[in-house]
């Protein structure tokens, strides 16, 4: 089944305390995309990659960093997470950054 | 800086009515456009894209078009049914040298009646 996979799904920790959210294609897809939903501030983009080691910043890539050794894998890293990037987080993955976007099923970080 | 507006941000109408959707941008170098939804505690699904050449696009029910001088599209939703209640974003996918840089609307939430 064609899917974008997030892990974990749900997550509370500390401040402070790294930690990295996977993402994981397997339509062969070159573009992947982060994304972090806040009420009231709607969807906005953190990073996305056009293919592999290809990396740019989207509207709001402050206190995060990604990679993209691999096509299919597109991780997101919090170094020193703060309670402001508490958000309900979403990967997407499209063949090229011109076509339909696939979206994943969200995770949901808290930082206390 | 590219900015998009949806109107309005909740809409509640009775089963089989037809509808439109509004989305605005401000800038209008843009590469596409899509359409989403989304459901409750769900990820997000493409509905439709236009590209920034093309007018219009049509899938079933859903007819979007697309105005890049005025900087606006519209969601046509024929026939509406309680399956279509969700919330529906549009995203700008910026040209000039900034492709694969979406920007979203906050959303318009649908309800749809029985």
């Amino acid at each position: 089944e064609a899917q974008v996979t997030q892990n974990p799904r749900y997550l509370i920790t500390v401040t402070g305390k790294k930690l990295t959210v996977t993402c994981s294609q397997n339509m062969n897809h070159e573009y992947m995309s982060w994304y972090r939903q806040d009420p009231g501030l709607g969807l906005r983009q953190i990073y996305y990659s056009m293919n592999v080691e290809v990396t740019d910043k989207g509207d709001v890539p402050e206190g995060y960093k990604v990679s993209r050794k691999e096509k299919r894998n597109f991780p997101l890293i919090l170094e020193s997470p703060s309670p402001n990037q508490t958000s309900l987080y979403f990967c997407a993955s499209s063949f090229t950054f011109s076509r339909p976007q696939h979206f994943g099923d969200g995770t949901r970080l808290s930082i206390l | 800086k590219q900015e998009v507006t949806q109107i309005p941000a909740a809409l509640s109408v009775p089963e089989g009515e037809n509808l439109v959707l509004n989305c605005s941008f401000t800038d209008s170098a843009i590469y596409n456009l899509q359409w989403f939804r989304q459901d409750p505690g769900k990820g997000l699904t493409s509905l439709l894209l236009i590209q920034s050449s093309q007018r219009e696009q049509t899938s079933g029910r859903l007819n979007a078009s697309l105005d890049k001088s005025s900087g606006r599209s519209t969601l046509y939703i024929a026939a509406s049914q309680p399956g279509d209640s969700a919330t529906y974003l549009c995203a700008v996918n910026r040209g000039g040298g900034s492709q694969g840089n979406l920007i979203f609307g906050k959303g318009t939430k649908l309800s749809v009646k029985p």
